[in-house]
């Protein structure tokens, strides 16, 4: 099973929501990515989880912030966003192990946010 | 620095008409991970495969084929006999550790295959 899963699909929501995107894997990967892409451009990374800690963030708004309660969950809570800040957010999981095994990333289909 | 170059942003092809997607990286790394994903209009990101920079090995399976070649730091990727279902986004990506870190993705080619 190669399944990553994004909940909710679609989300709207006014620029004082808080609201919370979820991502969830049974893979056993340890280590999980939030990317945020916009429309014909290329997925941006923000932030990445290994072993359930923080790794990278990559300099993103603290109006996002990600939350990782267990290897299989990984949480992006959204509040007070932009209109800019429109865009499909994926979530992705590796197994982050191992020379040259399981180094690729599988991802969700995404969540297609507009704040209004 | 890493870079994924991508120069093709479109191509259209006719149904059964092969076509083959550039991809040119640069990293001063000399182990890294090379992979293609295809994006169709559902928006999820399809892994289609990797390669490491130590294993030149070509591959062909079923009709996709990828050509790997570090003395020209390309990783191209091509379609015989393209069908309709190809129609999608394809990304070349590149990863320097097998752990934690980001993957640098290419700009994108939008392939459209018209019946």
């Amino acid at each position: 099973d190669t399944e990553v899963t994004q909940t909710p699909k679609h989300l709207v929501m006014g620029m004082t929501n808080k609201k919370s995107l979820k991502c969830e894997q049974h893979m056993g990967h340890r280590a999980m990515y939030w990317y945020k892409q916009k429309a014909k451009k290329p997925p941006e990374l923000m932030f990445v989880y290994s072993y359930e800690k923080l790794s990278i963030n990559e300099s993103v708004p603290s109006r996002f912030s990600p939350e990782c309660p267990n290897s299989s969950l990984l949480n992006l809570h959204l509040h007070a966003l932009q209109p800019e800040d429109s865009a499909l957010y994926l979530c992705a999981s590796s197994q982050g192990r191992g020379s040259g095994v399981g180094t690729e990333a599988f991802f969700g289909q995404g969540t297609r946010l507009t704040v209004v | 620095a890493q870079k994924v170059t991508q120069a093709q942003t479109e191509i259209s092809v006719v149904e059964k008409e092969d076509v083959t997607l550039d991809c040119v990286y640069e990293t001063r790394d000399t182990t890294y991970y090379l992979f293609w994903y295809k994006q169709p209009p559902s928006g999820e990101l399809v892994f289609l495969i990797r390669r490491n920079s130590f294993d030149e090995q070509n591959e062909i399976s079923g009709r996709y084929s990828w050509n790997f070649q570090k003395s020209t730091s390309s990783f191209n990727f091509t379609i015989t006999a393209s069908q309709v279902v190809d129609s999608a986004v394809y990304f070349c990506a590149l990863k320097l550790t097998e752990f934690g870190n980001q993957f640098y993705f290419g700009t994108g080619t939008s392939l459209t295959v018209i019946p």
